[in-house]
């Protein structure tokens, strides 16, 4: 069965500094990974998606993930936070195999500290 | 262009009500999605539509819950005798097609509060 991990409920980070934001997911199949931001009282807005090709993956606002298969992870990174980066990150998965649907993880708050 | 959009944004009722929450998804997409958000969890999946048609219904938490999309656009999800535990928000999205690589565009939700 497909499923998603976010390990951590919150990441407190200073602005300026680098950030990384951890999933790992588990699927048959080859994985979609996605990574989406939730800003207060907004709807999910996608950031990155990785589908095949380099494991680093370029994203908007500065993101950036690495697909990494043999630990099957792809954190969410950016060298530089800033304070409006501070929002409610979410990782996503989807397969190759059978079903259609996406599997979310539970989320992280990243604050990021003037 | 124009986003997802879903109405009301707002919807406080009574235990035991029907409610109806609306989608209207980005014209051309043929897939769509609706998930809910409660208070510190993270996106439960509930269904999905290819057109009109719904292949999987799996993530719907009872038969109270049902949803519809006719004419390949506006989707609604329908809660019958609403519980308490019903209260979250409650998030669509569409996409290009189905397939797993395909990023979804969500709605800014309708915050449902069963009283």
């Amino acid at each position: 069965a497909q499923s998603v991990a976010q390990p951590e409920d919150q990441v407190n980070v200073a602005e300026g500094n680098p950030l990384t934001v951890k999933c790992t997911y588990s699927v048959s199949g080859n994985p979609y990974l996605f990574w989406y931001v939730q800003y207060p009282n907004r709807g999910l807005q996608f950031l990155l998606k990785y589908i095949t090709g380099d494991n680093l993956v370029k994203g908007s606002y500065g993101f950036e993930a690495e697909f990494n298969k043999s630990q099957t992870s792809f954190h969410l990174k950016k060298p530089s936070a800033l304070v409006s980066d501070s929002a409610l990150y979410f990782c996503a998965v989807g397969t190759t195999s059978g079903t259609y649907k996406y599997i979310f993880g539970t989320g992280t708050r990243l604050k990021v500290l003037a | 262009g124009a986003g997802v959009s879903q109405s009301p944004s707002n919807k406080v009722t009574e235990k035991g009500k029907d409610v109806e929450l609306r989608c209207d998804p980005i014209s051309g997409h043929t897939a769509l999605y609706w998930y809910r958000q409660s208070l510190g969890q993270g996106l439960e999946f509930l269904i999905y539509f290819q057109g009109n048609s719904a292949p999987d219904k799996s993530g719907l938490p009872s038969d109270r819950f049902s949803a519809e999309r006719t004419g390949g656009s506006v989707s609604t999800l329908t809660i019958q005798r609403t519980q308490q535990e019903d209260s979250a928000v409650y998030l669509c999205a569409s996409s290009l097609g189905l397939g797993a690589n395909n990023e979804q565009f969500f709605g800014p939700g309708t915050r449902l509060t069963v009283l």
